[in-house]
């Protein structure tokens, strides 16, 4: 079993809808989380990170955090076209950013 | 704004052959990493690196070995490469905030 799990979609959503994106870990030391996105045949760039449980919201995106389900999730809110991408969680156990374990992957594409 | 520049966007090498993935930042930051990422399987850390001629194994190192002569370039060896290292490979620094800044990737196919 992987250490953190992330349905591979690809996830087709209308343009305007929002995008429910979410991974499962098993590891409850991790206290760091994030969220990359990634463009076709470009590196990963980080979208939002939060330490501990909670919410966090910067703009149309929102980032949960619930560490008792080992479960977070990211909402991107009014979709737009140049949502389409591929969206990976992260985590780690020491300083966020620091040696870093991925999700799979999930596609998104918003359709016009 | 950090830069990380990845020597090829797109490589082809014959099995067994000797290849080189260079990293460069134009930055002065300690830690630096390499990855593959597969489909499905998300990124993996193969080495990671925080100062000259220090190097740490990550979760997957085997087939891989590392260099990092000066602060600013950190190298990805496949001593042999194989068709199973067939990847897209990553590079990344840790800035100063603790985040993960990435390349462009390279894409290597080994016949």
């Amino acid at each position: 079993q992987k250490e953190v799990e992330q349905d591979p979609g690809p996830l087709s959503v209308p343009e305007g809808a929002i995008v429910s994106l979410n991974c499962t870990y098993s590891n409850s030391a991790f206290q760091y989380f994030m969220w990359y996105r990634q463009y076709s045949r470009k590196g990963p760039e980080l979208l939002m990170y939060t330490y501990s449980s909670g919410n966090k919201e910067d703009g149309r995106f929102t980032a949960q955090v619930d560490k008792s389900s080992k479960y977070i999730s990211l909402f991107i809110r009014d979709s737009q076209p140049s949502d389409s991408a591929t969206y990976l969680c992260a985590m780690s156990v020491q300083a966020a950013g620091n040696k870093l374990t991925f999700g799979g992957g999930t596609r998104v594409l918003v359709k016009p | 704004d950090v830069k990380v520049t990845q020597s090829s966007r797109y490589l082809v090498k014959r099995t067994g052959e000797k290849v080189f993935l260079e990293c460069v930042q134009d930055m002065d930051h300690e830690n630096m990493f390499w990855y593959r990422q597969d489909p499905g399987l998300g990124l993996r850390l193969i080495y990671f690196s925080y100062d000259v001629k220090m190097k740490e194994k990550g979760d997957i190192p085997e087939g891989y070995s590392v260099s990092r002569e000066k602060k600013e370039r950190f190298s990805l060896i496949l001593e042999s490469a194989s068709t199973n290292q067939t990847s897209m490979y990553l590079c990344a620094i840790l800035d100063g905030y603790n985040e993960q800044f990435f390349g462009p990737g390279t894409r290597l196919t080994v016949l």
